[in-house]
């Protein structure tokens, strides 16, 4: 079982509406949770990061964790056309983060 | 505030030689990891610095080697390049050590090409 799992995509999503992004991770001894952007030929910058199951959220975005179900969300409310990247879910555990392999998102103008 | 910063940006190699990439964290950090990100296998670890000390390395052969300087500056090194080193290969520093981990920040990466 890999360690962080996300559905490669591509979503589509239409311009303003809500983008939904997924992950699961198999390592019930994960402490920290991310979220990364990486737009093409750049490099991964982080988007949030939460550590208690619940939402936290940042403008139009929100990060969701439950711990139980080993899952984290993220949802992206007002998409914009901008926010067309791949996204990559990362699960921090003993000073080591490791990544999903991304989900990329595609917003429909 | 300078951010990370990775050289060379790009590298073209021959099978067999070595290389060796360079990455200066931001200032005040003090952790640095390092991955290889491919197109089939995304982003995977090689190995995390803190104060000058190896605390964590990922599944990949011996051929891959680090070291972090005192001023937090690290390196690492591929030898006996083969095809399948050719990669983005990118550096990341964080200033939090232990839980919570606030997440790290990238370089702009290094592009090895192995031919």
């Amino acid at each position: 079982q890999k360690e962080v799992e996300q559905n490669s995509g591509p979503l589509s999503v239409p311009e303003g509406a809500i983008a939904s992004l997924n992950c699961t991770y198999s390592d019930r001894g994960s402490q920290s949770f991310f979220w990364y952007r990486q737009y093409s030929g750049k490099s991964p910058e982080l988007i949030m990061f939460i550590y208690s199951n619940g939402d936290k959220e940042d403008g139009r975005f929100t990060a969701q964790l439950n711990k139980a179900s080993q899952y984290v969300s993220l949802l992206i409310r007002d998409s914009q056309p901008s926010d067309s990247a791949t996204y990559l879910c990362a699960v921090n555990r003993d000073d080591k983060i490791i990544f999903g392999k991304g989900t990329r998102l595609h917003i429909l103008p | 505030k300078a951010g990370v910063t990775q050289t060379p940006r790009y590298l073209i190699k021959t099978r067999g030689q070595q290389v060796t990439l360079s990455c200066s964290p931001i200032s005040g950090h003090r952790s640095v990891s390092w991955y290889q990100q491919t197109p089939g296998q995304g982003l995977q670890f090689l190995f995390e610095y803190f104060s000058e000390t190896q605390r964590n390395k990922g599944n990949f052969p011996g051929r891959f080697s680090g070291r972090q300087f005192s001023n937090s500056r690290s390196e690492m090194n591929v030898s006996t390049l083969e095809l399948g080193d050719s990669a983005l290969y990118l550096c990341a520093s964080s200033a939090s050590q232990g839980f919570p981990n606030y997440g790290y920040t990238f370089g702009s990466g290094t592009r090895l090409t192995v031919v």
